[in-house]
């Protein structure tokens, strides 16, 4: 079965500065997608961005970019220019091209200090 | 507006009585899952339907039923044999493999709070 870590449990970042949350993956599948998603004190879960395994072009969403490592089965997400609105849970998770269930990581909360 | 719906948001039940959470979406997704989230844990796989009338177990099935008779609806149920209810359950849904998507997120419901005492 698929696992997803994040060795991170907590982090922190001063608003405006740039920071970096990890996750590895355990696969022995080619075809997959990669997603991180975030959870405010809300609960709501949202997603911030995905990753086509197939695609080497590193997905990007506004200051949200990941560095996608098919081959060391790493998937990080670069948050640029932090703001206190990014404070929440971030979650990694997989999905196999081949079945309908996703693998989350136990997450990351990251504190965002003004 | 589409979206996924989840009722109550907070839940209170008395040990050994069964209590059923609601989840509704009208994305017209095929696909339904439900999580369990416990503090300092990722989400944990309850079970999951592909399409209606259809349901395979997840991780942690034990405790727990689920029913899918609407492609809309996809009920859970927290039966007495569960041994710590006590937790955030959320409801998701996806586009199913197959169907030639892009991509397959799942989009998440805004959860319920179950606390049994």
């Amino acid at each position: 079965a698929q696992t997803v870590t994040q060795s991170q449990p907590e982090m922190s970042v001063q608003e405006a500065e740039t920071v970096t949350l990890s996750c590895t993956y355990d696969t022995s599948e080619s075809d997959y997608y990669l997603f991180w998603y975030k959870q405010p004190p809300s609960r709501q879960m949202i997603l911030v961005i995905r990753q086509e395994a197939y695609k080497q072009q590193n997905a990007t969403e506004n200051r949200f970019s990941v560095n996608f490592q098919k081959a060391a089965k790493s998937f990080s997400l670069k948050i640029s220019d932090s703001q206190l609105g990014d404070a929440a849970m971030y979650f990694c998770a997989y999905r196999s091209a081949w079945n309908n269930d996703m693998r989350f990581g136990a997450g990351t909360r990251l504190t965002v200090k003004p | 507006d589409g979206g996924i719906t989840q009722s109550p948001k907070y839940l209170f039940r008395k040990e050994g009585q069964n209590v059923t959470l609601s989840c509704e979406q009208n994305l017209n997704h095929d696909a339904m899952y439900w999580y369990r989230q416990d503090p300092g844990q990722g989400l944990r796989l309850i079970y999951y339907s592909q399409i209606v009338n259809d349901f395979q177990k997840g991780d942690i099935a034990e405790g727990y039923s689920v029913s899918r008779e609407k492609k809309e609806s996809f009920p859970l149920t927290v039966t007495s044999a569960q041994k710590n209810p006590t937790a955030f359950y959320l409801c998701a849904s996806s586009i199913p493999r197959g169907t030639g998507a892009s991509s397959y997120e799942q989009y998440f419901g805004p959860g319920t709070r179950l606390t049994v005492t």
